[in-house]
């Protein structure tokens, strides 16, 4: 593929609805990574996969979130029980290897917004 | 502490200057280091990466590091109007950590 792509591009839900927000990698990239950018600030950090497993799940902000990768390469992020706050970009990037000084690629993004 | 911390701005710099952007960092075992460039509404875009102490130099673009002081900084010589976006700061001691970016205007 020619980059990493993310489906949907925009979703509207309603505050208690769980969403699921797709990435699909770069082909051959076995690292993945999900982060959240509120309005107007940084990149939060999700969590990070290395081919299936989730080396790195710190950045979870609270249970209601969850994510996977099957095949080592379309990864899921679910959002149960949404919340107001939950509302951002949520950017997925992937690198060719998650050692070394491998360059993330970036996704254009789902903008959620919970009303 | 935040692991990785840039100035927020907003840096405004007229066309033709320098525009220095700098970014420090908490982990002393990072070993790589890039700028990413985010234009409004858009996903952020590498722009140069570092891993020796040291300058290197692409284009208008010269990435600085400074191992010691845990310092990388990013200079953009004769700056321009599309120059202007949020310039991120990542630093790569395993996983990526980004700063919150330093947004940049440069005035025509």
């Amino acid at each position: 593929g020619a980059g990493v792509s993310q489906s949907p591009s925009n979703k509207v839900t309603e505050k208690g609805k769980d969403v699921e927000l797709r990435c699909d990698p770069i082909s051959g990239h076995t690292a993945l990574y999900w982060y959240r950018q509120s309005l107007g600030q940084g990149l939060e950090f999700l969590i990070y996969f290395q081919g299936n497993s989730a080396p790195d799940k710190s950045g979870l902000p609270s249970d209601r979130f969850s994510a996977e990768r099957t095949g080592g390469s379309v990864s899921t992020l679910t959002i149960q029980r949404t919340q107001q706050e939950d509302s951002a970009v949520y950017l997925c990037a992937s690198s060719l290897d998650g050692g070394g000084p491998q360059t993330q690629y970036f996704g254009p993004g789902t903008r959620l917004l919970v009303l | 502490q935040k692991e990785v911390e840039q100035n927020s701005g907003p840096l405004s710099v007229p066309e033709g200057a320098i525009a220095s952007l700098n970014c420090t960092y908490s982990d002393r075992g990072s070993q790589s280091f890039f700028w990413y460039r985010q234009y409004s509404g858009k996903s952020p875009e590498l722009i140069m990466s570092i891993y020796s102490n040291g300058d290197k130099e692409d284009g208008r673009f010269t990435a600085q590091l400074n191992k010691a002081s845990q310092y990388v900084s990013l200079l953009i010589r004769d700056s321009q109007p599309s120059d202007s976006a949020t310039y991120l700061c990542a630093v790569r001691p395993g996983d990526m950590r980004f700063g919150a970016g330093t947004r940049l205007t440069v005035k025509p």
